[in-house]
């Protein structure tokens, strides 16, 4: 069963602090994303890799950045974490191009910032 | 950019009736227009996809259908079950990107 793998469903974290969240696929895709999901607004692409080593911004990169030295793992860094990047984060993986069997998602991490 | 519009944000039907949902987009050039299904602590999960190419697509109880002309395509559920309640999201295909548009989901509740 192939598989998005995001490595907390949970986390709670203070204002200022450096936040990792982890992502891995086992499906050896090239695109990885990172999205936010917040009520009302959907899924908003913060940014995407296609390739190691690889970024693009997507519609809300501020405040984030990404690290992705291995082809399975994508990394979405806070760098000071804020109360208004309390969201559920979303990560995903695709083929390329993405809509020969499109999106793979994990389960998400649910962020609280205090 | 891409623009994707979802339509309505909660819906609520009986066991039984049918449901639709329904999406616009803004840039003619997209071609791949998939649906996911979000159930309760788990992530979007494709349920259906439509190319440009073609103006309906059906997989069981599920069809969707685009028009391209109006840029609007939409989900239809036959039969609804209990089972079927959950967050669905459109998408588009961003024309010259390998990434996706969502719409900002609908809420389905089928009521036994």
């Amino acid at each position: 069963d192939v598989k998005v793998t995001q490595s907390s469903r949970y986390l709670v974290k203070r204002t200022g602090e450096k936040v990792f969240l982890e992502c891995v696929q086992d499906m050896d895709h090239e695109n990885m994303f990172w999205y936010r999901q917040d009520p009302g607004l959907g899924l908003r692409l913060i940014y995407f890799s296609y390739d190691v080593k690889m970024k693009e911004k997507g519609d809300i990169p501020e405040g984030y950045s990404v690290s992705r030295e291995k082809k399975e793992r994508f990394s979405l860094i806070l760098e000071s974490a804020s109360t208004n990047q309390t969201s559920m984060y979303l990560c995903a993986s695709s083929p390329i191009p993405s809509d020969r069997e499109g999106y793979t998602f994990g389960s998400g991490t649910r962020l609280t910032v205090v | 950019g891409e623009n994707v519009e979802q339509h309505p944000s909660t819906l609520s039907v009986q066991e039984g009736d049918s449901a639709v949902i329904k999406c616009t987009y803004s840039d003619s050039a997209s071609n791949y227009f998939p649906w996911y299904k979000q159930e309760l602590g788990k992530g979007p999960q494709l349920i259906i996809d439509i190319r440009s190419n073609v103006g309906e697509k059906k997989d069981q109880r599920i069809a969707v259908t685009l028009n391209k002309t109006a840029k609007h395509f939409s989900l239809h559920i036959t039969e609804t079950q209990p089972e079927d309640s959950a967050v669905y999201f459109c998408a588009a295909s961003i024309p010259h990107r390998d990434d996706m548009r969502f719409g900002a989901g609908t809420r389905l509740t089928v009521k036994p």
